[in-house]
């Protein structure tokens, strides 16, 4: 079945201890990204990458560490988490680009609910 | 980057009214317009997007009309039932960074029986 996998579901951590979110695909696809969800706000792009070895930010970088070593993974890192990083957090996954640009369906993990105390 | 204004941020309508949706976007080249559909306690799932070369794309009760001259596009639903109750999130890839994507702020449709 084709899927993008993130470990775990829910997390509960307290300040300053180093986690690592995990998200796993099997589709063969080029792009995967991370987003946050906070009520009232949508979801937010954090970091994305277009290929292997390829990472850039998105519109709230700050605080978290990404890797794209293996075409199947994206790790979410955060090394020293903070109370306002609370949120429920999604990896996706897309063929890619086409022409013009972005122009493919994202598809979703089914999410991480992160609580830091 | 990309300035998406979603509205409304909440619909409620009753079982078999239309619900409107629209998304208004900033200066952006990319031809491409999703619509996403996250129901409670779920993921995001696509439900419908849209190339610019073209105005309109249905899909059952389902449509996304583009204006790219007044720089909005719209989700219509017709013939609303309570399983269509969900968030429903457009979005719109960034200019120059291709692999940016900007989402709506949301808009929480719920359907009465």
């Amino acid at each position: 079945e084709a899927q993008v996998t993130q470990n775990p579901r829910y997390l509960i951590t307290v300040t300053g201890k180093k986690l690592t979110v995990t998200c796993s695909q099997n589709m063969n696809h080029e792009y995967m990204s991370w987003y946050r969800q906070d009520p009232g706000l949508g979801l937010r792009q954090i970091y994305y990458s277009m290929n292997v070895e390829v990472t850039d930010k998105g519109d709230v970088p700050e605080g978290y560490k990404v890797s794209r070593k293996e075409k199947r993974n994206f790790p979410l890192i955060l090394e020293s988490p903070s109370p306002n990083q609370t949120s429920l957090y999604f990896c996706a996954s897309s063929p890619g680009q086409g022409v013009g640009g972005f122009n493919s369906p994202l598809h979703f993990g089914n999410g991480t609910r992160l609580t830091v105390t | 980057g990309e300035n998406v204004e979603q509205h409304p941020s909440t619909l409620s309508v009753q079982e078999g009214d239309s619900a409107v949706i629209k998304c208004t976007y900033s200066d952006s080249a990319s031809n491409y317009f999703p619509w996403y559909k996250q129901e409670l306690g779920k993921r995001p799932q696509l439900i419908i997007d849209i190339r610019s070369n073209v105005g309109e794309k249905k899909d059952q009760r389902i449509a996304v009309t583009l204006n790219k001259t007044a720089k909005h596009f719209s989700l219509h639903i017709t013939e609303t039932q309570p399983e269509d109750s969900a968030v429903y999130f457009c979005a719109r890839p960034g200019d120059g960074s291709y692999g940016k994507l900007t989402f709506g702020q949301g808009t929480i449709l719920t359907v009465h029986p």
